[in-house]
């Protein structure tokens, strides 16, 4: 069973619109951590963002926010007033404490913002 | 702080054939993941070295190996490749210790089985 679900494959929008990206999460553990990495064409992931299970707040940095949601397990990742910049492919990822902390991912989200 | 490193970018091998693939961390990381990439199946966690000693490992066969040198440095190696290990491979490093914490990525090196 897939324990980390984008259900977006891929995402058009045009250049200053906002966008949200979902993640669906699967877990019996208590203690676990979500995380949000981005792909840019060159292949390096990125990490923008670790968020515990214990704090539900959502964050903001900058044009990015990310709302957490254990009610609806999800984690949805939404880039404000996008940019060209901005296109990627983004990945949500579980790490659970009784799993070693082993990064589950995601299969990813391609962005794609057009100018 | 140099970033991760990994050698070769790029590799193209005939099947049947093994490869060794190197990573070198962040300075003072002692963790280091690998990772294989795919559009099939996404990207899929091969294992994980701490300190010299493997301490996670995923669901490949054994033809998937790897090591850790005592400056860190990792190399994995796949030994009697198939078409089917086409993929970007990617390696990982961050602190150590027991913990998720967040993993800085080399850029990958892009293996072709032909």
């Amino acid at each position: 069973a897939q324990k980390v679900t984008q259900a977006q494959t891929e995402i058009s929008v045009v250049e200053k619109e906002d966008v949200t990206l979902d993640c669906v999460y699967e877990t019996r553990d208590t203690t676990y951590y979500l995380f949000w990495y981005k792909q840019p064409p060159s292949g390096e992931l990125v990490f923008l963002i670790r968020r515990n299970s214990f704090d539900e707040q959502n964050e903001i940095s900058g044009r990015y926010s990310w709302n957490f949601q254990k009610s609806t397990s999800s984690f949805n990742f939404t880039i404000t007033a996008s940019q060209v910049v901005d296109s990627a492919v983004y990945f949500c990822a579980l790490s659970e404490a009784n799993s070693n902390y082993q990064l589950i991912w995601g299969a990813g989200t391609k962005l794609i913002i057009k100018p | 702080k140099a970033g991760v490193t990994q050698t070769p970018r790029y590799l193209i091998k005939t099947r049947g054939q093994q490869v060794t693939l190197s990573c070198s961390p962040i300075s003072g990381h002692r963790s280091v993941s690998w990772y294989q990439q795919t559009p099939g199946q996404g990207l899929q966690f091969l294992f994980e070295y701490f300190s010299e000693t493997q301490r996670n490992k995923g669901n490949f066969p054994g033809r998937f190996s790897g090591r850790q040198f005592s400056n860190s440095r990792s190399e994995m190696n796949v030994s009697t490749l198939e078409l089917g290990d086409s993929a970007l491979y990617l390696c990982a490093s961050c602190l150590g210790g027991t913990g998720p914490y967040e993993q800085y990525f080399g850029p990958g090196t892009r293996l072709t089985v032909t």
